[in-house]
């Protein structure tokens, strides 16, 4: 089967620096992405990793290790209404079709 | 552009029903799929869809079918409704280069009796 790990919930404080992390076991890989969902509406997409390094867009920023099975999503800058979950999912096929989601994580930005 | 586009928003079936959830997509997307999500969950892969009369069966397709017989548009049917498909089902499309962004519909809220 298929495993992607995420932590489930993540606390942090306005203006801060958080990270979400995601570790994957999967029978194919070709590139790992994020997601943003706000109480249950519809995912938007965050970031993607096709090869390993940082991908930066404006105050998110996504980190690839394909060696260490390991991604992260850097939120910076917290706002309030970064309070939403996150997901990671794994591209599992070289065209794309097949995407499977990690179960997400909770992050609560506080003031 | 509509986007992603799903009806209906609600629906309540009793067991034993069969239902047809639509999906449209206006954005000339080659790639189509369905996931469900239950409360607390992740999204899981139903079915997918890579073009036109192509289809194939991603991590929870049992209870499911889908044709894909127009760019456009990507139908989910249950066959036999039963309380465990109980969930949230998103429609999503993607271009099949260039990007990996991929689109999501509003949901469809199912729920079983």
């Amino acid at each position: 089967g298929q495993s992607l790990e995420q932590p489930s919930e993540v606390t942090a404080v306005e203006g801060a620096i958080v990270q979400i992390n995601c570790t994957y076991q999967t029978s194919g890989f070709y590139g790992l992405s994020w997601y943003q969902q706000h109480d249950g509406g519809a995912p938007t997409f965050l970031s993607y990793n096709g090869l390993d390094g940082l991908e930066e867009t404006g105050r998110f920023s996504s980190f690839l290790s394909r060696s260490d099975s390991y991604g992260y999503l850097l939120l910076q800058e917290l706002q309030m209404k970064d309070s939403a979950s996150y997901f990671c999912a794994v591209k599992m096929d070289n065209q794309g079709g097949k995407l499977i989601f990690g179960q997400g994580t909770e992050l609560s930005v506080k003031p | 552009n509509a986007g992603v586009t799903q009806t209906p928003k609600f629906q309540v079936l009793k067991t034993g029903q069969s239902m047809t959830l639509q999906c449209a997509q206006d954005m000339n997307h080659e790639y189509m799929s369905w996931y469900r999500q239950d409360p607390g969950m992740g999204l899981r892969l139903i079915h997918y869809s890579v073009g036109a009369g192509i289809t194939d069966q991603g991590e929870v397709p049992n209870g499911y079918n889908v044709s894909r017989s127009t760019t456009e548009d990507f139908p989910l049917r249950l066959l036999s409704a039963a309380p465990s498909q109980t969930s949230v089902y998103f429609c999503a499309s993607r271009r099949g280069f260039g990007t990996d962004t991929q689109y999501f519909g509003p949901g469809t809220r199912l729920t079983v009796l």
